[in-house]
């Protein structure tokens, strides 16, 4: 069974601009969870999406959105860019969300975002 | 909110010495998850624990889960440079009795000198 994976890999953007990731997860999994990934901060959550939906949302401005398509493929995007946006950004895939029993997560190998 | 502050910050063993991480909350969790991150990597899923006391084995890895379910622990004996890497604890934030998304902590980078 294939991984997660996300597109670009890398990525070299302008203060001001935006940019859109892309993540694809393990076939069958309709979760996908988004992270933000800084030496400073550590992991931190961005958001998580279910069959389409928004289940859950972290401490991130405005210009952070995200959005899952029917095939539960994930794209989310950064408008406006800032310095302090250059990050790793992690994309994780599990088969659901919010119940009690183990629900591991499956990272991808992320999207290093540079912002100059 | 939760928070969670997982200690310490960075471990540098010799290899053979063991190791141990642990994770603390401000509030009572309903399970928690461990994480290995390999330099360079992304996080890898290595164990859930959800009861009160429970104590979970995976070869040289032994993790625990505090009786009042506010801390967690990681021990490795015997680390192997293969143990490199930083290991995250990630509880899953509760709301109002339905679980929300995993908070991971900071993590704990651990170093194994040969």
């Amino acid at each position: 069974k294939a991984g997660v994976t996300q597109t670009p890999r890398y990525l070299i953007k302008t203060r001001g601009q935006q940019v859109t990731l892309s993540c694809s997860p393990i076939s069958g999994h309709r979760s996908v969870s988004w992270y933000q990934q800084t030496p400073g901060q550590g992991l931190q959550f961005l958001f998580e999406y279910f069959s389409e939906t928004q289940r859950n949302k972290g401490n991130f401005p405005g210009r952070f959105s995200g959005r899952q398509f029917s095939n539960s493929r994930s794209e989310m995007n950064v408008s406006t860019l800032e310095l302090g946006d250059s990050a790793l950004y992690l994309c994780a895939s599990s088969l659901t969300t919010g119940l009690a029993g183990v629900n591991e997560q499956y990272f991808g190998p992320g999207t290093r975002l540079t912002v100059t | 909110g939760q928070q969670v502050m997982q200690i310490p910050q960075y471990q540098h063993v010799q290899e053979g010495e063991d190791f141990t991480t642990y994770c603390n909350s401000s509030t009572t969790l309903s399970n928690i998850q461990w994480y290995k991150q390999r330099p360079g990597g992304h996080p890898v899923f290595l164990i859930q624990l959800v009861k009160s006391g429970e104590v979970k084995k995976q070869k040289r890895l032994t993790f625990q889960f505090g009786e009042a379910k506010k801390n967690s622990s990681l021990h490795i004996t015997a680390t192997q440079t293969t143990d490199v890497g930083t290991y995250f604890c990630a509880p899953r934030r509760n709301y109002g009795g339905s679980q929300g998304n995993l908070i991971f902590g900071k993590g704990t980078k651990l170093s194994v000198k040969p």
